[in-house]
């Protein structure tokens, strides 16, 4: 099976732009997780999609927002975008049956200028 | 809330000498325990897994993990370490049930092998 796609692997915005990441799981899985990377927070939680439904969120403002489609391919948007929101957005595939088993994309690194 | 504690930011070992990577963590129950590796530029790779059953874990390229209850622990061993294991070491735990799929991560361990 394809592992965990991500688009586009690198981004380069401005402040108070928005911008849109792409995850498609690894085939057969239904649920999608984005984690946020960052050199000063580490690894993050910002949200987790299953069967289209919202599942969990992290602690992050509501500029940061995500879908995921009858396929099961994923978008996170982030809007007015900060400085601080430059990092490495990391998708993670899971089969239901996983037992929480993730499987993780190569990420999005986002440069916020 | 659930914490992650791997209390080694980085880590020098010689190539060839054994490796142990400490993580605790902090829980109201028995999570799911991880062991993730990332190298740079890259995504994170499940390294092993415990879910429950036997406390000692075997995992891909040659780790293994051992589970203590009474410790909240959950370290990384491995008997011989390679320059290519060179790499940014993550434990991460995630709910049993009813969680979904949220992981929480450590703030991870930079290894550095010397030749």
């Amino acid at each position: 099976k394809a592992g965990v796609t991500q688009t586009p692997r690198y981004l380069i915005k401005t402040r108070g732009q928005q911008v849109t990441l792409s995850c498609s799981p690894i085939s057969g899985h239904r649920s999608v997780s984005w984690y946020q990377q960052t050199p000063g927070q580490g690894l993050q939680f910002l949200f987790e999609y299953f069967s289209e439904t919202q599942r969990n969120k992290g602690n992050f403002p509501g500029r940061f927002s995500g879908r995921q489609f009858s396929n099961s391919r994923s978008e996170m948007n982030v809007s007015t975008l900060e400085l601080g929101d430059s990092a490495l957005y990391l998708c993670a595939s899971a089969d239901i049956q996983g037992n929480n088993e993730q499987f993780f994309g190569p990420g999005t690194r986002l440069t916020v200028l | 809330a659930q914490s992650v504690t791997q209390p080694d930011i980085h880590i020098t070992v010689s190539e060839g000498a054994s490796l142990e990577l400490r993580c605790n963590y902090s829980y109201g129950a028995t999570p799911y325990l991880f062991w993730y590796v990332q190298s740079p530029g890259q995504g994170l790779q499940l390294l092993l897994k415990y879910f429950s059953g036997d406390t000692l874990v075997q995992g891909i390229k040659g780790f293994e993990a051992e589970f203590k209850r009474s410790q909240s622990s959950f370290n990384l061993r491995k008997p011989s370490v390679h320059w290519s294991d060179a790499a940014e070491y993550f434990c991460a735990v995630g709910p049993v049930t009813g969680g979904g799929n949220k992981l929480t991560f450590g703030t991870g361990t930079q290894l550095k092998v010397e030749l």
